[in-house]
């Protein structure tokens, strides 16, 4: 059974510039979700889909949206952005249940650098 | 806001040492889960506790989550360099949001 994942792996834009990345998730899984790594804040939540509908949402700028397929696997843009968007940008799936432990599986992530 | 604060945040042990990680908050989680992170890599999963007070082994890694389900521990038994990483618990709470912990790296050398 593939794996998650993320395209590209490695990214280097410029502030103001925007980015799109993508998240193909397990067969099977469809809730995808999506957090952003840095040394200083270490794992964040940015945002949950599933069935193509946002089902949660952390606490970020609206700079940061995202959007699910039919076919689960999600994207995830940034636009206008700052040098502190600078991190790994990690995308986990699952299958999405609400009741009992819904496990996700992470993909390798996109290392974005914004110069 | 749940937060989930580990310690210690860098472990540097030689090889065959014990060791244990600790990962504590003041909000109930409904279950929580360890992953293991290598550099450039996405977290592994390695074990899901659900119920308080359970323990749950795999190989040489033992965790614990704790009875009122706010704490959770693991231990490491005659680590490998192998073990070597980022270790992170994570919990999941209101909404079935993964809110993550801030993470050991532990160095394991011969």
């Amino acid at each position: 059974k593939a794996g998650v994942t993320q395209t590209p792996r490695y990214l280097i834009k410029t502030r103001g510039q925007q980015v799109t990345l993508s998240c193909s998730p397990i067969s099977g899984h469809r809730s995808v979700s999506w957090y952003q790594q840095t040394p200083g804040q270490g794992l964040q939540f940015l945002f949950e889909y599933f069935s193509e509908t946002q089902r949660n949402k952390g606490n970020f700028p609206g700079r940061f949206s995202g959007r699910q397929f039919s076919n689960s696997r999600s994207e995830m843009n940034v636009s206008t952005l700052e040098l502190g968007d600078s991190a790994l940008y990690l995308c986990a799936s699952s299958l999405g249940g609400t009741s009992g432990v819904d496990e996700q599986f992470f993909g390798p992530g996109t290392r974005l650098t914004v110069l | 806001t749940q937060l989930l604060e580990q310690s210690p945040q860098f472990l540097s042990i030689q090889e065959g040492e014990n060791l244990t990680v600790y990962c504590n908050s003041s909000s109930v989680f409904s279950s929580l889960q360890w992953y293991r992170q290598e550099p450039g890599e996405g977290p592994v999963l390695l074990v899901t506790v659900v119920t308080g007070g359970e323990v749950k082994k795999l190989k040489r890694l033992t965790f614990q989550f704790g009875d009122a389900r706010k704490d959770s521990s693991l231990h490491i038994t005659a680590a490998q360099p192998g073990d070597t990483g980022l270790y992170l618990c994570a919990g999941t709470g209101t909404a079935s949001k993964l809110t993550f912990g801030t993470g050991t790296r532990l160095q394991v050398t011969l």
